[in-house]
């Protein structure tokens, strides 16, 4: 079993729908990132998490330490929204590294 | 500020064939990681580096890869010989320092084993 777990593997909606996107990890964290990663592109850091709620822009990423579970949502999407997204979390002890999940695609159709 | 820099972009070998990938990390970045993303995939991390030394290489397949980060700046990972099982996009990310929050990552190396 992969110590994080993305649900679901992939995602289509209509544009403007409102998106979430599940984590859950079993292993102890400091923190959770959400990523970015286009087709052909590089990847890019979206949220990093160890509490709470952060928003930007149309994005807004939520953790319950307890629960250990996160969400990804994106409101009003949008077609260039379309890329996969990836949950990672960074273990603590003297290393942090970060384990990933697999991704989430996400299509949005206009 | 440029960003993670590596190349080749793409490239095709036959297998038992050896390869190097290149990565300049962000200046000033002292942590530099190498991973392995097969299609479907989340990406692996292969090597963490902390300025020259290696922090984490449990996951490098040692008898044919290797990796170095010789001046503590830019590094090469290498596969030698390859096999068709790698191929994937090999990612180079750098971040300020072990505990920092941030990775950034390069655009990867797409490597095709024929």
């Amino acid at each position: 079993k992969n110590e994080v777990e993305q649900s679901p593997q992939n995602l289509t909606a209509q544009e403007g729908e409102f998106i979430t996107i599940n984590c859950s990890y079993s292993v102890g964290i400091s923190a959770l990132h959400w990523l970015q990663q286009h087709p052909g592109g590089g990847i890019v850091s979206l949220f990093m998490l160890s509490s709470g709620k952060k928003k930007h822009g149309r994005l807004i990423a939520t953790i319950n330490i307890q629960e250990k579970h996160s969400s990804l949502h994106i409101t009003a999407s949008h077609p260039r929204d379309s890329a996969v997204y990836i949950c990672a979390v960074k273990s603590g002890g003297s290393n942090y590294k970060l384990t990933f999940g697999k991704g989430t695609l996400l299509t949005v159709n206009p | 500020e440029a960003g993670v820099a590596q190349s080749p972009r793409y490239k095709i070998i036959e297998k038992r064939q050896s390869v190097a990938f290149w990565c300049n990390p962000i200046s000033g970045h002292a942590t530099l990681y190498w991973y392995q993303q097969i299609l479907g995939q989340g990406p692996k991390l292969l090597i963490q580096f902390q300025n020259n030394g290696v922090v984490d290489d449990s996951q490098l397949p040692k008898d044919r890869f290797s990796a170095e980060r010789l001046k503590g700046v830019d590094s090469t990972l290498k596969i030698q010989p390859a096999k068709l099982e790698d191929s994937a996009v090999y990612l180079c990310a750098s971040s300020k320092g072990l505990t920092t929050d941030t990775q950034y990552f390069g655009p990867g190396t797409r490597l095709t084993v024929l």
